[in-house]
């Protein structure tokens, strides 16, 4: 079972397109989180929210913007995106912030670009 | 930042064996957790193991913290078993509560 959610499950786009990722928690928590996992690879940290205010951005490109309206939901803002950007984007959510809390990740956007 | 290295990288099994899958840390690391993220992606958190045992039916997991390492145990593995094990955590020294993941176990449990 999950209380998080994202939309949508699949997105293809092409390069020169913008498009935005949804998340939603149901779980009442205060932290949200975006990872990115590519191929054979470790899944990779993006952002962190806590409470609505970015606390982390590791080195992400400019081409993927956070946004978090309010503690249950954020988006990932896509544009001009390069190939090498499709993955499996996963959404996850945690009660705290500063507690070592376990997360709870979403069913993930399928992106491919193209 | 730390380094987590899971072994082995892939296994396959027939259905009712045990496995074992372990997770190595290049530090200490707080926030150790255990993820199965089955064949359509969705990643379901197993267990929250700092240091000490869990189980929960067929799964258990023990963290030795001091050694840095956590071990996960499947018994009578089943079909629905198939997937993707990460174990995860955070160092000690960061305020984040983002996790570093290893690369993953690929578990094949055949009928």
């Amino acid at each position: 079972e999950t209380g998080v959610t994202q939309t949508p499950r699949h997105l293809v786009m092409g390069m020169t397109n913008k498009k935005s990722l949804k998340c939603e928690q149901h779980l009442g928590h205060n932290a949200m989180y975006w990872y990115k996992q590519s191929a054979k690879k470790p899944l990779e940290l993006m952002f962190v929210y806590s409470l609505e205010e970015r606390v982390e951005n590791n080195s992400v490109p400019s081409r993927f913007s956070p946004e978090c309206p309010n503690s249950s939901h954020l988006f990932l803002h896509l544009h001009t995106l390069q190939p090498e950007d499709s993955a499996l984007y996963l959404c996850a959510s945690s009660q705290a912030y500063t507690i070592r809390e376990t997360q709870y990740f979403g069913p993930g956007t399928r992106l491919l670009v193209l | 930042g730390i380094q987590v290295e899971q072994s082995p990288p892939d296994l396959i099994l027939q259905e009712g064996a045990n496995s074992t899958l372990r997770c190595n840390f290049s530090d200490s690391v707080n926030n150790l957790q255990w993820f199965h993220q089955n064949p359509w992606g969705q990643l379901i958190n197993l267990f929250y193991i700092p240091s000490g045992t869990k189980q929960n039916g067929r799964l258990s997991a023990t963290t030795v913290a001091t050694e840095r390492y956590s071990l996960l145990y499947i018994s009578s593995s089943q079909t629905t078993d198939s997937g993707v094990y990460f174990c995860a955590g955070s160092d000690s020294g960061g305020g984040a509560d983002g996790l570093t993941f290893g690369k993953g176990t690929h578990l094949i449990i055949q009928p």
